[in-house]
């Protein structure tokens, strides 16, 4: 059974620093890894996806990098903005008989002004 | 183009009473999901839909809810009686296929007194 863990459950920073946030994974069958943010009383928003046969992946200031063979992912956020205060949630795309999303419990970031 | 819809936003009921959620997902999207969301955990997937058949319905509680999706487009969720540990915020996804990228609506926020 797949299970995510990410490390830590919350953060919080001053503005303008860089910051790492951990996910880890127990099965290495998957088809793509997604790291979400989530705004109080929202839905999900993705911001990046990495196929299984990639290693990373850019979107501005923010970086997921994905060593399926270990299991982990980590989210680099550069220059942190008060603006990028909500929870971030990883999942991974099971393959497999229902190919089904499988979340971690997310890390609450706030990044104070 | 118009994202996944839901109804309603919030949903306050009293324990054994019933309620309805309702998902329209992205046009043209084959797959469709609902995840329920307990406060403090990650998503986790309840049911998955390829067009109007039941793809995945493992982690579904059989008991008391139930879903449907007619016509292979829009869906509804019910939960019939609903009990205090049903409290949650109901997400519904879509996606053009199995294995692509899914795309989640608002939520529906119940809380059962």
């Amino acid at each position: 059974k797949q299970e995510v863990t990410q490390i830590p459950a919350a953060l919080s920073v001053p503005e303008g620093e860089n910051l790492v946030l951990n996910c880890s994974f127990t099965d290495s069958a998957i088809y793509n890894l997604q790291w979400f943010r989530q705004d109080p009383g929202k839905g999900l928003t993705s911001l990046l996806l990495i196929q299984s046969s990639q290693r990373e992946q850019t979107s501005g200031r923010l970086n997921a990098s994905l060593d399926k063979s270990s299991g982990r992912s980590t989210l680099y956020i550069a220059a942190s903005q008060p603006g990028d205060s909500a929870t971030y949630l990883c999942a991974v795309l099971t393959q497999g008989g229902s190919e089904k999303l499988v979340f971690g419990k997310g890390t609450k970031l706030t990044v104070n002004p | 183009e118009a994202g996944v819809a839901q109804s309603p936003r919030y949903k306050i009921i009293e324990k054994r009473q019933s309620v309805a959620f309702w998902c329209n997902p992205i046009s043209g999207h084959a797959t469709l999901y609902w995840y329920q969301q307990i406060l403090g955990q990650g998503p986790k997937l309840l049911i998955q839909f390829q067009n109007n058949g039941v793809v995945d319905d493992s982690q579904l509680p059989k008991d008391r809810f139930s879903a449907e999706r007619l016509k292979g487009v829009d869906s509804t969720l019910k939960i019939q009686p609903a009990k205090l540990e049903d409290s949650a915020v109901y997400l519904c996804a879509s996606s053009r296929d199995r294995a692509e990228t899914q795309y989640f609506g608002p939520g529906t926020r119940l809380l059962v007194l």
